[in-house]
């Protein structure tokens, strides 16, 4: 079992839409949850952290975490085409221990 | 957050050379760390660059193929030795500023090919 599962995607919506990405992890122990975004032939950037259960909002992207479920979600509001990228979920539970997912690939469609 | 520095950005090498990929900040970090991604693929660890000590390396990295260095706290240095064409790929530096669980932040990464 890996230590943290994304589905791999494509997930497509269309513009405006909701996109919502999932993020499961294996360790209850886990203390820290961020995601970031890598668009193609760029390196990861951090677009949120999250570090308590409950919804965390910045502008339009809001991150829920649900630690008794351990799952980790990204929402963004209003898609917009430059948001098409690979979304990719960290989990870390010990000092600077850091698991990523594989990443979903969000396509938002004009 | 910190800039993050990476050099070369892209390099195309021979097969059987050697090449030492570069990663400086503008501050002090508390943790430096060396990936590779694949095309169309996630990222994986190759090692954790420890300050003044010896790289701490995942399973299938080895020392003698990818030999690490981090002088101080603010530079690390990655080497892909004898390389194949099976090492193309992008390398990329990360850095955590501060204490446990701060997020990771990244370098533009080396793009690097072998013919």
């Amino acid at each position: 079992q890996k230590e943290v599962e994304q589905n791999s995607g494509p997930l497509s919506v269309p513009e405006g839409a909701i996109a919502s990405l999932n993020c499961t992890y294996s360790d209850r122990g886990s203390q820290s949850f961020f995601w970031y975004r890598q668009y193609s032939g760029k390196s990861p950037e951090l677009i949120m952290s999250i570090y308590s259960n409950g919804d965390k909002e910045d502008g339009r992207f809001t991150a829920q975490l649900n630690k008794a479920s351990q799952y980790v979600s990204l929402l963004i509001r209003d898609s917009q085409p430059s948001d098409s990228a690979t979304y990719l979920c960290a989990v870390t539970h010990n000092f600077n221990k850091f698991y990523f997912g594989s990443g979903t690939k969000l396509n938002v469609k004009p | 957050s910190a800039v993050i520095s990476q050099k070369p950005s892209r390099d195309i090498c021979q097969r059987g050379t050697s090449l030492t990929i570069q990663c400086q900040v503008d501050s002090q970090v508390t943790m430096m760390f060396w990936y590779r991604q694949q095309p169309g693929q996630s990222l994986t660890l190759i090692a954790t660059a420890n300050q003044g000590s010896e790289a701490t390396y995942e399973s299938g990295f080895v020392i003698d193929k990818f030999p690490i260095s981090r002088p101080n706290l603010t530079f690390s240095t990655l080497t892909v030795s004898n390389m194949s064409p099976e090492d193309s790929s992008i390398y990329l530096c990360s850095v955590v500023h501060g204490g446990s669980n701060q997020p990771q932040h990244f370098g533009d990464g080396t793009r690097l090919s072998i013919l």
